[in-house]
């Protein structure tokens, strides 16, 4: 079965501050891959999807940015956080409308 | 992409059946629709799918009338730990992309 790791749990970073979080899955071949951001009481927002290595598209303009350096391997980087970028960040795989999700990330930016 | 509305909250009681229902006027031949649960600090979960008429599994039932405007996400017998945020979404499966957009969602508060 498919499993979906993302570290680290949480994280209270400075801003201004840089960030690396990162999602790695088990059980399954070249999956599509999303990075989701979630506000308090919020939806989900989709920030990136990558559907193979080296393949990222952005669907917010931000300060954030994505790499897919291996196949189950998906990196949300930031040079320089800012207090929006706090939220919980969620990683998941699959179809478009049946994703998988991981535990996520809570980050409160200071 | 289809846009969805929901209820933004629902009470109920423990035992009772809850129905959430979501509104899709614009929902297009080939679009699907998906409904996830979501517990707090944990990622949505995905519930059931489905296209027309009904569709039933261990956890809800779905319910989607001929028109096809709007869906009703069945939970029978609700317990506390059915106390989540339901989301409600519309597209195509198959050609639909990638960029699926999670509202709101239903928060469903379950009361002993």
């Amino acid at each position: 079965s498919q499993t979906i790791h993302q570290w680290p749990a949480t994280l209270v970073q400075p801003v201004g501050s840089p960030l690396s979080l990162e999602c790695t899955v088990e059980g399954t071949s070249n999956p599509n891959l999303y990075w989701y951001r979630q506000a308090a009481g919020r939806g989900l927002q989709l920030l990136f999807y990558s559907v193979g290595i080296g393949q990222i598209s952005s669907e917010v303009p931000q300060n954030l940015s994505a790499s897919r350096p291996q196949d189950r391997q998906f990196i949300l980087s930031s040079k320089k956080l800012l207090l929006s970028d706090s939220g919980f960040y969620l990683c998941a795989l699959g179809q478009a409308y049946e994703q998988y999700f991981g535990p996520g990330t809570r980050l409160t930016v200071t | 992409l289809a846009k969805t509305t929901q209820p933004i909250s629902m009470d109920s009681y423990e035992g009772q059946e809850v129905n959430i229902t979501c509104s899709h006027n614009n929902i297009a031949t080939n679009d699907y629709i998906t409904w996830y649960q979501q517990f707090p600090s944990q990622g949505p979960r995905f519930i059931i799918q489905g296209y027309k008429t009904k569709v039933t599994n261990e956890v809800a039932s779905l319910f989607i009338p001929a028109d096809r405007k709007s869906s009703t996400l069945s939970l029978p017998r609700v317990s506390l730990s059915d106390t989540a945020v339901y989301y409600c979404l519309v597209g195509d499966i198959d050609t639909g992309g990638f960029k699926t957009i999670f509202g709101a969602g239903t928060r469903l508060f379950v009361k002993a």
